[in-house]
């Protein structure tokens, strides 16, 4: 099984201050036609995950352009370029190139 | 829009079974398949397996391979998900989750049905 490993696990940051997840991979998550299914979601206290990103950097629909991610076979990364109090939660990393699995989560809080 | 809406919370002993409900809206049911995750406190997601809404084909993710049962009614958009010998450890958030495979997969999710396992 493909096991996911974020850094770090807890991650204080001021109003209007940059943030950076990193998500790696057990094994490689190109799939055999090239694409890399890595995602990332985003949880609120007291609501479901949201999608973020997919297929390793495409923004989904309606999520500010603050978040971007980049990375390539097993090391990846979420940034946050300036953040927002509505953007404290969880955040998980997640493969769908082999069955799925997440990561453990990153706790952002605001510091 | 996209919506699932999924059952309310539910209290079962160890042993008993548990059936969550995600009714969908929005878009083409059969032309989808649907996820189902579950979060329990303190852990990170787990993925139960999938299920299409044409055919009904399913695959499980192996931990829950003879515990877990999918289906779906296309007469009503439903897809259920059913646990078996609940134990304590099976106490957790489930949501179900559209699965966009190839593409935006786990695009739109319920808002989460929280069973509790306890004696």
């Amino acid at each position: 099984d493909i096991v996911l490993t974020q850094a770090p696990l807890s991650l204080p940051v001021a109003l209007g201050q940059p943030a950076s997840i990193s998500c790696r991979s057990s094994q490689s998550l190109v799939y055999q036609d090239g694409t890399t299914f890595l995602s990332w979601l985003h949880q609120r206290p007291g609501q479901p995950p949201r999608l973020l990103i997919y297929k390793v950097s495409q923004r989904f629909s309606g999520v500010p352009d603050r978040f971007s991610g980049s990375g390539a076979g097993t090391d990846f990364t979420l940034k946050i370029s300036r953040v927002e109090a509505e953007d404290v939660g969880i955040y998980y990393c997640l493969q769908t190139t082999q069955f799925r699995t997440f990561g453990q989560g990153t706790k952002l809080e605001i510091k | 829009q996209v919506q699932l809406v999924q059952s309310g919370p539910e209290v079962k002993k160890p042993g008993a079974s548990v059936k969550v409900s995600c009714k969908t809206s929005g878009y083409p049911f059969t032309s989808y398949f649907v996820h189902w995750v579950r979060l329990a406190p303190g852990q990170g997601p787990e993925w139960l397996g999938i299920i299409n809404g044409h055919g009904g084909y399913t695959a499980y993710a192996e931990k829950f391979r003879g515990r877990v049962t999918m289906t779906r009614d296309p007469s009503t958009s439903t897809i259920y998900m059913e646990l078996s010998s609940l134990r304590f450890e099976d106490t957790a958030v489930y949501y179900c989750a559209r699965a966009n495979l190839g593409d935006s997969d786990f695009d739109y999710w319920g808002q989460g049905s929280l069973v509790t396992v306890s004696s």
